[in-house]
């Protein structure tokens, strides 16, 4: 079955970046028509989409964050990595990473891991 | 961006009532999805492509809508269906999220 778990520092300081890991299995990103996206919800508050990455290496960000987001695969490891530069205390949410199918879009999403950004 | 805006922000329902929620596209789509959230859990898919019904998505919901206009309707309302609903398109970049909606059985 498809499976994704996020792994993340917990804690941070501000200016310091922030390094997301999402291990996954039950796919292949090497699959035509796969992705793994990252969403982030601060506490109590809504849904941000930050990045994904396709089977082909496409990759894509929300300009609002663009200059500060990396996104990476390691498709042998079944691994999706996201960095954030120069976090600060707005950084502070869960993050969220997801299957992306062209066709159905988010269909599985990992636990999320809690992320705090803290002097 | 394309802004969603989802309304009622809160609301609530008796068993076997009749739900709908809306959400209103700032630019026509092509189409909606939701996702349902209950508090200490990630999203789940629940309807894709405007009207299609994720894996285990019980048949009294349902979606439909079109251009900027689409809505999730839940036929009779049940007490497992109390949680936050979100729309969100894939039409264009960036990809965005309404607001939710927090149902709430009363």
């Amino acid at each position: 079955q498809v499976t994704l778990k996020e792994s993340g520092p917990g804690i941070l300081q501000p200016s310091q970046t922030l390094s997301l890991t999402c291990s996954f299995s039950g796919f292949s990103l090497s699959t035509s028509g796969m992705g793994v996206g990252w969403i982030r919800q601060p506490s109590g508050k809504g849904l941000e989409w930050l990045a994904h990455i396709w089977w082909d290496d496409d990759k894509r960000y929300n300009p609002a964050l663009k200059s500060r987001l990396t996104i990476s695969k390691d498709t042998s490891s079944n691994q999706v990595f996201l960095k954030i530069a120069s976090v600060d205390t707005a950084d502070t949410a869960t993050y969220y990473c997801a299957r992306i199918m062209i066709t159905t879009g988010m269909d599985y999403w990992g636990q999320g891991t809690s992320v705090t950004v803290s002097s | 961006q394309i802004v969603l805006t989802q309304s009622p922000a809160i609301m609530s329902a008796s068993p076997g009532e009749k739900v709908t929620i809306t959400c209103s596209a700032s630019s026509s789509v092509s189409y909606m999805h939701w996702f349902q959230q209950k508090p200490g859990t990630s999203p789940k898919l629940w309807i894709y492509s405007t009207s299609n019904l994720a894996s285990g998505v019980p048949a009294r919901f349902s979606g439909s809508g079109s251009g900027t206009s689409y809505s999730l309707t839940i036929s009779r309302m049940e007490a497992e269906d109390a949680a936050t609903y979100y729309c969100q398109q894939r039409s264009s970049y960036p990809w965005t999220f309404g607001g939710g909606t927090k149902l709430e059985i009363k």
